[in-house]
């Protein structure tokens, strides 16, 4: 079946150490999204690509860098995770294109110690 | 500004006890609306879009209905297993293409 994989499922770093998340898709869509999501709160959208297009939201801190190698992989890179980091981070595609589904993976708990 | 609000914040119901999740919206510009459903510590499950006031979609015992200014999420005779959070979600034509607004959900409960 065509998905969304995000690996690891759980992610455990210490403050300040460098981390970085990874997503991977099946379905061949041209945007991948990465959000970040914290206990009862709304998914709060980092970046995305268009391809190779990178687009970084405002509010996104320089602490959160991202790289897509290629159509089928992208990874989020914390560089110096506080403990304000501590979230779930969500991968999502989809197909550009008006009013597109995004599908999104299982996720990435990080707990920063 | 684009926005979306979701209402009630919690949903307790008893198996077989239907009800309705609403989810208001202002947009500029309607470029779908989105229902997911989300379990605890996975990511969000798509279920709905809709892309016109008057359209329905239904899938097993959830009926998701649009008007200009608000959506709802009707479930007829829930089970347990039903039990999740469910987000609302709007693509606006107002800012960049494919963006996603998302309200903050519903955590429904559905007791046996």
């Amino acid at each position: 079946d065509a998905m969304v994989i995000q690996n690891p499922r759980y992610q455990v770093t210490q403050f300040g150490k460098p981390v970085t998340l990874s997503c991977s898709q099946t379905l061949n869509h041209n945007v991948m999204y990465w959000y970040q999501q914290k206990s009862s709160q709304a998914p709060k959208l980092l970046f995305h690509y268009y391809d190779k297009d990178f687009n970084n939201e405002a509010d996104t801190p320089d602490n959160f860098q991202s790289r897509r190698p290629n159509t089928s992989f992208c990874f989020l890179d914390i560089r110096s995770p506080g403990l304000g980091d501590a979230a779930m981070y969500l991968c999502a595609t989809s197909k550009e294109e008006p009013g597109g589904t995004q599908y999104f993976g299982p996720g990435t708990r990080l707990l920063v110690l | 500004e684009d926005q979306v609000t979701q209402s009630p914040e919690a949903l307790r119901l008893q198996e077989g006890e239907s009800s309705s999740l609403n989810c208001s919206y202002t947009v500029s510009g309607l470029r779908g609306l989105f229902w997911y459903r989300q379990d605890p510590g996975k990511g969000p499950e798509f279920l709905f879009t809709l892309y016109s006031a008057g359209e329905e979609k239904e899938k097993e015992r959830l009926k998701a209905t649009l008007t200009k200014k608000e959506s709802f999420l009707h479930i007829t005779a829930p089970k347990p297993e039903d039990s999740a959070t469910y987000l609302c979600a709007l693509g606006s034509g107002g800012s960049t293409l494919g963006r996603l607004y998302f309200g903050r959900g519903t955590q429904l409960t559905v007791w046996p």
